[in-house]
């Protein structure tokens, strides 16, 4: 069956511009996550939804950052006045529920560099 | 706030040994322990986990062995294959947030 898919799978831009990154979760999954990846680094946790809802959005690192899933199914990531310091992978994963233990599925990810 | 480290940036085995990747973490409020495996250029799949309650699972040629006192744990490989060549991640949960490791790469040679 399809696995979680992102688009695009990698984008260019130039500091100050405003970025959307998109995820399709598995189908049914009701528990989908955004991660950021910077070189050498393990992915860091960004947000989490339970269904439309951010259950946790602990991990975005300032008011930049904003995603929404507003019919539970695909979520996007935006990123506005993008800086330097933004470019890493971003991935995303999905997960049939959010219970304990529940395994994430993660996509290929989103190469984002910022010049 | 690095919660969870894997202090060995590689890890360089042959082919039919046992290779044992490590893992520590800090807070001991983590619920789930797993290890992913990643690829270049594909996302991170999941490979096995341990449920905090136990201190060991095994699938196949993998086992997680978990020591809740020393808050360490680790994945070992028996045997190696060259297809086991890639970076994996160590990642503690507490409740549905992971915290993942900075990986260790695995290279297992023919």
């Amino acid at each position: 069956g399809a696995g979680v898919s992102q688009t695009p799978s990698n984008k260019v831009t130039e500091k100050g511009k405003y970025v959307e990154l998109r995820c399709d979760p598995i189908s049914g999954h009701t528990a989908l996550y955004w991660y950021r990846q910077s070189l050498g680094q393990g992915p860091e946790f960004l947000i989490y939804f339970q269904g439309t809802g951010a259950a946790d959005d602990s991990g975005l690192p300032n008011d930049r950052f904003f995603a929404v899933r507003p019919e539970g199914s695909v979520s996007t990531l935006k990123i506005q006045r993008t800086e330097r310091g933004d470019s890493a992978v971003y991935l995303c994963a999905s997960s049939l529920s959010s219970g304990r233990g529940e395994t994430q599925y993660f996509g290929p990810g989103t190469r984002l560099l910022v010049l | 706030d690095q919660q969870v480290k894997q202090n060995s940036p590689s890890l360089s085995v042959q082919e039919g040994r046992i290779s044992i990747l490590n893992c520590d973490y800090t807070n001991s409020m983590f619920d789930y322990f797993l290890w992913y495996k990643k690829y270049p250029a594909e996302g991170p799949t999941f490979l096995i986990s341990i449920s905090s309650i136990k201190d060991k699972n095994e699938d196949g040629r993998f086992t997680v062995f978990l020591n809740k006192s020393a808050k360490h744990l680790s994945l070992h490989i028996v045997p190696s294959q060259p297809g086991d060549s890639a970076v994996y991640f160590c990642a503690a949960s507490l409740i549905q947030t992971m915290r993942f490791g900075a990986g260790t790469r695995l290279t297992v040679k023919p």
